[in-house]
């Protein structure tokens, strides 16, 4: 069967410092990977998509980056983290065919001091 | 533009009591709709989507393309049903999907 898994499960990390936050698939091959961020109120908004290892899309402007390195592999980074990164940032994967639901990791609550 | 909107943060409700947590969507095309609950200290999981026409735990929901409306409603809510629900709107392009979600409404059934 399919599993997620992202970590860490929480990260307080200093303004300025930098961030990498890791999620990886098994179970599957050439998943499409996605990051969420979750902020109070706000619901759940799409910060990246990938539909393969190097493509990656952008959904908003902002400081983070995406990359996939392998097919299973999803990190979002950030050189210089700011105070309004902090949140609750989710990984979800679904398959490929596009009438497929997502699944979602359990998720990163960054804080930022 | 693309948008999901859950009017109540939180919806408050009595065990045995009907519930309608309510999702209005603005989209262009042809909108295909999902509901995802997360319960507390568990991931964000998928419920129902809507064009399987099926009932989840008690819950259905009926997409209303004249009202854009794709409410979550249960007859009998159970104390279990308490958990975060959010509406989703999936647009299609390039062999993915994205998902829009709402805010979200938490569900708190008391005893």
């Amino acid at each position: 069967s399919q599993t997620i898994h992202q970590w860490p499960a929480t990260l307080v990390q200093p303004v300025g410092s930098p961030l990498s936050l890791e999620c990886t698939v098994e179970g599957t091959s050439n998943p499409n990977l996605y990051w969420y961020r979750q902020a109070a109120g706000r619901g759940l908004q799409l910060l990246f998509y990938s539909v393969g290892i190097g493509q990656i899309s952008s959904e908003v402007p902002q400081n983070l980056s995406a990359s996939r390195p392998q097919d299973r592999q999803f990190i979002l980074s950030s050189k210089k983290l700011l105070l309004s990164d902090s949140g609750f940032y989710l990984c979800a994967w679904s398959v490929s065919a596009g009438n497929q639901p997502q699944h979602f990791g359990d998720g990163t609550r960054l804080s930022i001091l | 533009a693309q948008r999901v909107t859950q009017p109540e943060k939180l919806l408050s409700v009595f065990k045995g009591a009907p519930v309608e947590l309510k999702c209005n969507y603005s989209y262009s095309g042809s909108p295909e709709l999902f509901w995802y609950v997360q319960y507390s200290r568990q991931r964000l999981q998928l419920l129902l989507r809507h064009i399987s026409r099926e009932s989840i735990k008690g819950f259905t929901a009926d997409l209303n393309k004249g009202e854009t409306s794709f409410h979550l409603k249960k007859p009998f809510a159970q104390e279990e049903d308490s958990a975060m629900y959010y509406c989703a709107l999936k647009l299609m392009g390039n062999g993915y999907n994205k998902l829009i979600f709402g805010a979200g409404t938490r569900l708190a059934v008391h005893p």
